[in-house]
């Protein structure tokens, strides 16, 4: 079955140190993206990508990096972890078809 | 922002009892998703109306999309407690689906 993987499913990260956030999808979908949800809020897009090796700034990327090694495989980076970035982070991919958006069951962020 | 409002909604019904639940939008788009977000789970899309339609059906579900006002409604009928959710409508913006803040939907027995 199609999908969309994330990892880890939660994370508890200090200040300052390095984040990973990774996302693997297996419905051979040129598109992957990155959103941040905040308690009460909708979601708000990071980065994405749609094609390997390249990325493309969302509405809000500042304090996050993204890498996307292959079409299966799209990371979000948080080099300096700040208190701010506590969310849930969500991965989807798309494909050419504006019914093909799906969503990892996401990675909750918490920052001390 | 894309939207009018930023904050979460909140709705509370009874079950068995129809509820609607409306977005406005400020950029014009020729389509607008519906999502539907579990606890702990990812949004998944719930029904999709495009410009060339004012109103799309799916089940209990209706959707309305009026382009002249930039809104758009999503409608059930006859709620379950099972569509106890949180509600997201969402425009294109090319390749990017742009949300709004939802509306959390408590349905009780």
């Amino acid at each position: 079955e199609a999908a969309v993987t994330q990892s880890p499913r939660s994370k508890v990260a200090v200040t300052g140190g390095k984040v990973t956030l990774s996302c693997h999808q297996t419905n051979n979908h040129d598109y992957m993206y990155w959103y941040r949800q905040d308690t009460g809020h909708g979601l708000r897009l990071i980065h994405y990508s749609y094609v390997a090796d390249s990325t493309e700034k969302g509405d809000i990327p500042d304090g996050y990096k993204a890498s996307r090694p292959s079409q299966e495989n799209f990371s979000l980076i948080l080099e300096l972890a700040s208190l701010s970035q506590t969310a849930v982070y969500f991965c989807a991919s798309s494909g050419t078809g504006d019914s093909d958006y799906t969503f990892g069951s996401g990675t909750r962020l918490l920052v001390i | 922002s894309q939207w009018g409002e930023e904050n979460l909604q909140a709705l509370s019904i009874q079950e068995g009892e129809d509820v609607t639940m409306n977005c406005s939008y400020k950029t014009y788009t020729t389509v607008v998703h519906w999502y539907r977000q579990d606890s702990g789970r990812g949004p998944a899309l719930i029904i999709l109306i495009r410009s060339n339609e004012r109103e799309k059906r799916s089940g209990r579900l209706r959707a309305t999309l009026d382009t002249s006002s930039q809104s758009s409604s999503l409608s059930i009928t006859a709620a379950q407690c099972e569509d106890t959710a949180v509600y997201f409508c969402a425009t294109d913006r090319g390749y990017k689906v742009v949300f709004g803040s939802g509306t959390r939907l408590l349905v009780s027995p």
